[in-house]
């Protein structure tokens, strides 16, 4: 079974600030994980995802496969970064699994 | 074209119509997904069709039944529908990936369903 786990539903930080969101996966063989956004009013996009090891809009993830862990980062978080972030894990072909999701604010 | 559309973009329906969400792209893209996503909640997968063939159905309830009519559209016919199926219902694209790979699944706006 494949699993994936957001801990912060709501998720706090003034401009400028580092933000991360946290991600733990569960899978026993080799996942792609990605981070999907959906900012208010608008449709569910992909952010960015492991195997392409690139920066979207300043954030980053890497995949910790001992800590089973991808999570998001961005040194200077901005108020446009105030939306759902989702953490998903594809462990069979076309079948993703999304976190929970959490909910970013950034305040000015 | 680099979008994936679906209509309409909100429903109300009675429990004991029938209606059909569609949704469409023109990517090229072979594998196509409905997903259910109910308010604050993340999309739970509904249905995979992969070269318009249904490859995946997440034990989904009989009164939803999908169609994949052609590479570009997808279909979701209701019938019998109950109020705790009101939700946002999303379709996906994405291209055809190799055995174990997963290309990005690109999202529609979505069909905002309400079953009074």
């Amino acid at each position: 079974a494949q699993r994936v786990t957001q801990p912060e539903k709501l998720l706090s930080v003034f401009k400028g600030a580092p933000v991360e969101l946290k991600c733990n996966y569960s899978y026993s063989g080799s996942p792609e994980l990605f981070w999907y956004v959906q900012y208010s009013r608008q449709r569910l996009q992909l952010l960015l995802r492991h195997i392409s090891r690139e920066s979207i809009k300043g954030f980053t993830a890497d995949l910790n496969k001992g800590e089973t862990s991808f999570h998001l980062k961005k040194p200077f978080a901005q108020e446009e970064d105030s939306a759902m972030y989702y953490c998903a894990l594809s462990g069979s072909a076309r079948q993703l699994t999304f976190g929970s999701g959490t909910q970013l604010t950034v305040l000015p | 074209d680099t979008e994936v559309t679906q209509t309409p973009k909100h429903l109300v329906m009675g429990m004991t119509n029938k209606k059909s969400l569609k949704c469409e792209q023109h990517m090229g893209h072979r594998a196509m997904y409905w997903y259910k996503q109910k308010a604050k909640k993340p999309p739970e997968l509904m249905f995979v069709y992969s070269y318009e063939k249904l490859s995946i159905n997440e034990s989904v309830p009989s009164r939803f039944s999908p169609e994949c009519p052609n590479s570009s559209l997808l279909n979701l016919h209701l019938h019998a529908l109950q109020p705790e199926d009101s939700a946002l219902y999303l379709c996906a694209s994405s291209r055809p990936s190799g055995v174990g790979v997963q290309e990005t699944q690109y999202f529609g706006p979505g069909t905002r369903l309400l079953v009074l």
